[in-house]
């Protein structure tokens, strides 16, 4: 199976920070990433597809970027409604595995 | 509007069985590679099974395979999973999500049910 590490797993920061988020594959996985964002008690909600389109109706301060192995999910100007939990998932192999998670806390 | 409603979740024993459920509408049901996702309380995101749009494929994760069956009925819009000899590490909440594909490649989940609670113990 192809593991996916999330890095950092808990993230402090600011309203209107910049914050990145890392995502490394234990093997190539092309292009085939997702992002998702997911609030307590909620299911999760995609926000990226193809390590770099962004899914219908999510906010542009949200990108992605990478191929190959890593990848990254950037906020541009962190709001508040985005302190959440995010994971990234390979879709290049079954099974589709996701990340640990990230934490994003408010600091 | 887009919707998946899961059922059938609760608490059972040890070795036993239950069915979940998934009741999609809102998109033409048929037309779509269906997964169930399950979350461990407290824990990260595991892809369980998936379906083909006809029902020919199915794959599951090694962890359940032999003791779960993903199955469909696109007549009535509806995505089922049957889970059999359950253990506790079966215990987590479990979505239902709707796949999206380009050119016939997987690439994410566009839409999630809220999930449902299944709890394995004595």
């Amino acid at each position: 199976d192809i593991q996916l590490t999330q890095s950092p797993s808990f993230l402090s920061a600011s309203v209107g920070d910049r914050v990145t988020i890392t995502c490394r594959a234990s093997q190539g996985i092309s292009s085939y990433l997702a992002w998702y964002q997911q609030k307590p008690g909620k299911a999760p909600k995609l926000l990226i597809y193809a390590a770099s389109t962004l899914q219908s109706g999510v906010p542009s301060r949200f990108s992605g970027s990478g191929s190959g192995t890593e990848f990254t999910l950037t906020i541009s100007s962190l709001q508040p409604e985005d302190f959440a939990t995010y994971y990234c998932q390979q879709l290049n192999s079954y099974p589709p595995t996701f990340g640990q998670g990230t934490k994003l806390e408010i600091k | 509007e887009v919707q998946l409603v899961e059922s059938g979740g609760g608490l059972v024993q040890p070795g036993g069985s239950l069915r979940l459920s998934c009741a999609a509408s809102g998109f033409t049901f048929s037309s779509y590679w269906m997964s169930w996702v399950r979350q461990a309380p407290g824990k990260g995101l595991e892809w369980v099974a998936n379906i083909k749009q006809d029902g020919s494929e199915k794959y599951y994760v090694d962890s359940v395979k032999g003791r779960f069956t993903i199955s469909r009925d696109n007549a009535k819009n509806s995505l089922y999973l049957q889970m059999n000899s359950l253990r506790a590490e079966d215990t987590a909440v479990y979505y239902c999500a709707r796949g999206i594909t380009i050119f016939g490649v997987s690439t994410g989940f566009d839409y999630w049910g809220q999930g449902t609670l299944v709890t394995v113990s004595s």
